[in-house]
């Protein structure tokens, strides 16, 4: 049972452009949410956060939406560069999953100069 | 600097032969993590500890085993159990109170059997 997917596991998007990549869940539990950053032969970094007591986080060109209705995220990346070329990695836990972190399947985003 | 270091970063194991992967940490953390990631699939849970002398199995942990006599070193160990080990595997550590902190991973080892 995949808890957390990303639908999409790739997207291309010119530079300057805007890129959105989006995550399902389906544990109404989850209550913290992280997206990561992927280079190939790497460890996954980590980009940014959102509680899901808010509804939007910003970190300069990174935004993370959360609708918690629809149990959707989106991360928000304008504008796009090159260098941000990556697997993308939504994961999510809850206060009872003691840090232990769910991942999706990863999107493959590649921004063209 | 603090961080998570997995070596080898390359192992290629023979089919029937055990092999073991480590990882350390200076983070002080106290809970570590094994994931395995293949194409398509995401990063999958193998192994996790919240406590030194204490883990627990994750999703896929048929054919793995784990230890953690210290609180900085939880090694894989790839056992001939495991069919298809030829995979991309990460450690990775978090502080166990809170959960806004997220994992910090290390650099992976690609294991590939021959």
């Amino acid at each position: 049972d995949q808890q957390v997917k990303q639908n999409s596991p790739s997207l291309s998007v010119q530079e300057g452009r805007i890129s959105i990549l989006n995550c399902d869940y389906t544990n109404s539990m989850f209550d913290y949410f992280l997206w990561y950053k992927k280079y190939p032969a790497e460890g996954p970094t980590f980009l940014i956060s959102i509680s899901s007591i808010k509804d939007k986080n910003e970190d300069g060109r990174f935004t993370v939406f959360l609708n918690k209705s629809a149990k959707h995220l989106s991360l928000h990346i304008v504008p796009s560069q090159p260098g941000d070329s990556a697997v993308y990695f939504c994961a999510a836990n809850s206060g009872t999953s003691y840090g232990k972190l769910t991942f999706g399947q990863g999107t493959i985003l590649t921004v063209h100069p | 600097d603090g961080g998570i270091t997995q070596s080898p970063k390359y192992l290629f194991r023979k089919e029937g032969q055990n092999v073991t992967l480590s990882c350390e940490q200076n983070l002080n953390h106290d809970a570590m993590y094994w994931y395995r990631q293949d194409p398509g699939q995401g990063l999958r849970l193998i192994y996790y500890s919240q406590i030194v002398n204490d883990f627990q199995k994750g999703d896929i942990a048929e054919g793995y085993s784990v230890s953690r006599e210290k609180k900085e070193s939880f090694p894989l160990t790839v056992t001939s159990a495991q069919k298809n080990p030829t995979a991309f595997y990460l450690c990775a550590s978090s502080p166990l109170t809170g959960q806004g902190y997220g994992y910090t991973f290390g650099s992976g080892t690609r294991l590939t059997v021959v």
